[in-house]
């Protein structure tokens, strides 16, 4: 069972390069997520998707953009790196539950990404 | 705005201690709880969750009690194994709220 797929799991950039961490999960999840985590903070979301076609801003956008390419994969992109870009990236994704918000994610294992 | 607040780690303990990690939230109503485990290298997974006040959440030995008059939901473990070493997120709602994680070390 894969479940929630990220790659790459390792990543180093240089200061304004750009990437895309992918996403896919095989559970026919409608919602999916990007969080970042680091030291001391928890995990602070980025972007959601509720569903295919809409894509909505988290707590710590800036600096980033996703694409929900179609029900299973969603993407986030990196335009210019910058040091405080470095982190740990987790994808979820999740299946709208009643009641509302009462639904486990799914996470992926993460994508190191370290911007120099 | 809505928050997750966890006791601070990381925490150190021999086989077959008692585990507590704090956990409080605040929020503007009353949302779901949640705890999630994260193992080294891996991603996180839910450990147990509560939908609503005096709901006991619990699996794999681990409980937490959705107390609505304290806004908190501790983490309990009545003899923690070794293999319970890991990092321990408390969250809230449906995007989730995190807190900032509490690592877990027990030594044999």
């Amino acid at each position: 069972n894969a479940g929630v797929t990220q790659t790459p799991k390792f990543q180093v950039l240089k200061t304004g390069q750009s990437m895309t961490l992918q996403c896919a999960q095989d559970m026919n999840h409608n919602s999916m997520y990007w969080y970042r985590q680091d030291p001391g903070m928890g995990l602070r979301l980025i972007y959601y998707s509720a569903s295919e076609g809409t894509t909505d801003k988290g707590e710590v956008p800036n600096g980033y953009n996703v694409s929900r390419l179609n029900k299973r994969e969603f993407s986030l992109r990196l335009e210019s790196a910058a040091p405080s870009q470095t982190s740990v990236y987790f994808c979820a994704s999740s299946q709208p539950s009643q009641p509302p918000n009462t639904g486990e994610l799914f996470f992926g294992e993460g994508s190191r990404l370290t911007v120099l | 705005g809505d928050s997750v607040t966890q006791m601070e780690g990381p925490v150190t303990l021999s086989e077959e201690a008692f585990l507590t990690i704090n956990c409080t939230y605040t929020a503007t109503g009353y949302p779901s709880l949640f705890w999630y485990v994260q193992y080294p290298g891996e991603g996180l997974q839910l450990l147990l969750k509560a939908t609503k006040a005096d709901d006991k959440g619990s699996n794999k030995g681990f409980e937490a009690t959705y107390r609505k008059e304290t806004t908190s939901f501790h983490l309990e473990k009545g003899s923690v194994q070794v293999s319970d070493s890991a990092v321990y997120f408390c969250a809230q709602g449906g995007k989730l709220i995190f807190g900032q994680g509490t690592e877990l070390s027990v030594k044999p």
